[in-house]
């Protein structure tokens, strides 16, 4: 079935470098690929979306990247910061317009 | 001005018993979803309204039963809870695929 695979579960970098974040998917039909924040005992929040008519977007510091062909896209956050201490989950949609979400990668800002 | 709220925020309840989580959304969308979020963080679909009519339901208990009075609200009746059932609930709506989550009801089976 759809599969939204993501790497690495955890990452921790020092302030002020940058993090990646990769995704891939299975379903070729998959259009639609957001990226969320969840802190501690908050809701997932949208932070940047990215469609495949798109090769990559950027907003300040986060920026993504899709690649159709290989089916994999990538968040990175550049000048991180100690609030961008967080989970966060890619997720794809599907053919049947469901969004399917990567397992998450808690990101740890070191000081 | 909360865009999808929900209540209420914490439910502590014994096994057997059968509890309701409520959600309402004012973005005016169309299409709204229930997601369990288990305590390893991961983010599974349960159900999906568009136009208070079901569209997705993931193989999910029958004990979980979603209702749609009108496409501004969703709610979720869960009968006979059980252990494994303890999980944050929430509900988000949707226009033109982007998602937004409600608060979170965590729901603490004992």
């Amino acid at each position: 079935g759809e599969n939204v695979e993501q790497h690495p579960s955890t990452l921790s970098v020092q302030e002020g470098d940058s993090a990646v974040i990769k995704c891939t998917y299975s379903d070729s039909a998959s259009n639609y690929f957001p990226w969320y924040k969840q802190e501690l005992g908050k809701r997932p929040q949208l932070i940047i979306d990215i469609r495949s008519n798109v090769g990559e977007k950027k907003d300040q510091r986060i920026a993504v990247t899709l690649n159709k062909t290989a089916k994999h896209f990538s968040l990175h956050i550049t000048e991180t910061q100690p609030e961008d201490s967080a989970v966060y989950f890619c997720a794809a949609s599907t053919r049947d317009d469901k969004i399917i979400f990567g397992k998450g990668t808690r990101l740890h800002i070191l000081p | 001005d909360t865009a999808v709220s929900q209540t209420p925020k914490y439910l502590v309840t014994q096994m057997g018993n059968d509890k309701s989580i409520k959600c309402e959304q004012n973005l005016g969308h169309d299409t709204m979803y229930w997601y369990k979020q288990d305590s390893k963080k991961f983010l599974k679909i349960m159900f999906s309204y568009n136009n208070k009519e079901l569209i997705i339901n993931e193989t999910v208990p029958n004990r979980f039963s979603p209702k749609s009075p009108d496409k501004a609200h969703l709610n979720l009746h869960i009968n006979s809870l059980e252990l494994g059932d303890s999980a944050v609930y929430f509900c988000a709506s949707s226009q033109d695929n982007a998602q937004y989550f409600g608060p979170g009801t965590r729901l603490t089976v004992l």
